[in-house]
């Protein structure tokens, strides 16, 4: 079953923090982070494991509470190359993930 | 390492041709993965290869599609009799079997236009 992403969209200007958030109703093994710009393929930024742990990625860290089945997305001091479509892949497995519909992010000079 | 790659980039077909897509991993990765992504949606997984081995089909992959992996190394996505809803962007990703190492990392995609 799909995670739900929340907001669908956010509109940022340079310098400002944003959150995404993923969450399923299903039990969760690993949460992966992308990035995907317009005719792109996904870039991977983080992967989180069961255990809770925070990961960062120069200004962009997450969180995983697999207790609520949750992951969270922060970009701190958002730079014009953030823009694009973020996509959470949740794992029962760590194989076989379900990818959310994305949140669009555009940042703004 | 070149990354991932996937060939051809695009491909436009009249329904009911068959088409085959071609993706070579990152070259020590030993799980590759489809995907299918269609406009405003995330990836759809597909299947997956654990070496040679196909390990996992989704419900989605109708018996019109067939995907190998000879000898672990490259993999080749067949659709038979294609249909318009088969038009999307055909992703492939590669990964390693164990921590660290499970991110998995996408090719370009191959689009494929139905007409």
């Amino acid at each position: 079953q799909q995670p739900v992403q929340s907001p669908q969209a956010v509109i940022l200007r340079e310098g400002e923090d944003a959150v995404i958030n993923c969450s399923s109703s299903k039990a969760l093994y690993s949460v992966h982070w992308y990035r995907q710009k317009h005719g792109e393929a996904p870039v991977f930024l983080m992967i989180l494991l069961k255990g809770g742990e925070q990961k960062g990625h120069e200004k962009i860290s997450a969180s995983f509470n697999e207790k609520k089945q949750q992951s969270s997305l922060y970009l701190t001091a958002s730079q014009l190359s953030y823009s694009g479509t973020y996509f959470c892949g949740t794992g029962g497995g760590v194989y076989k993930l379900s990818f959310g519909a994305g949140t669009t992010v555009t940042v703004r000079a | 390492d070149t990354g991932v790659s996937q060939n051809p980039r695009h491909k436009i077909t009249k329904r009911g041709q068959n088409v085959t897509f071609r993706c070579d991993p990152i070259s020590e990765h030993n799980r590759l993965y489809w995907y299918r992504q269609t406009l405003g949606q995330g990836p759809e997984f597909l299947t997956y290869f654990q070496n040679e081995a196909q390990l996992e089909k989704s419900r989605l992959l109708s018996d019109r599609f067939s995907a190998e992996r000879p000898k672990g190394s490259f993999s080749t996505l067949e659709i038979q009799r294609t249909e318009q809803g088969d038009s999307a962007m055909y992703l492939c990703a590669s990964s390693l079997d164990r921590y660290p190492g499970l991110e998995q990392y996408f090719g370009p995609g191959t689009r494929l236009t139905v007409t």
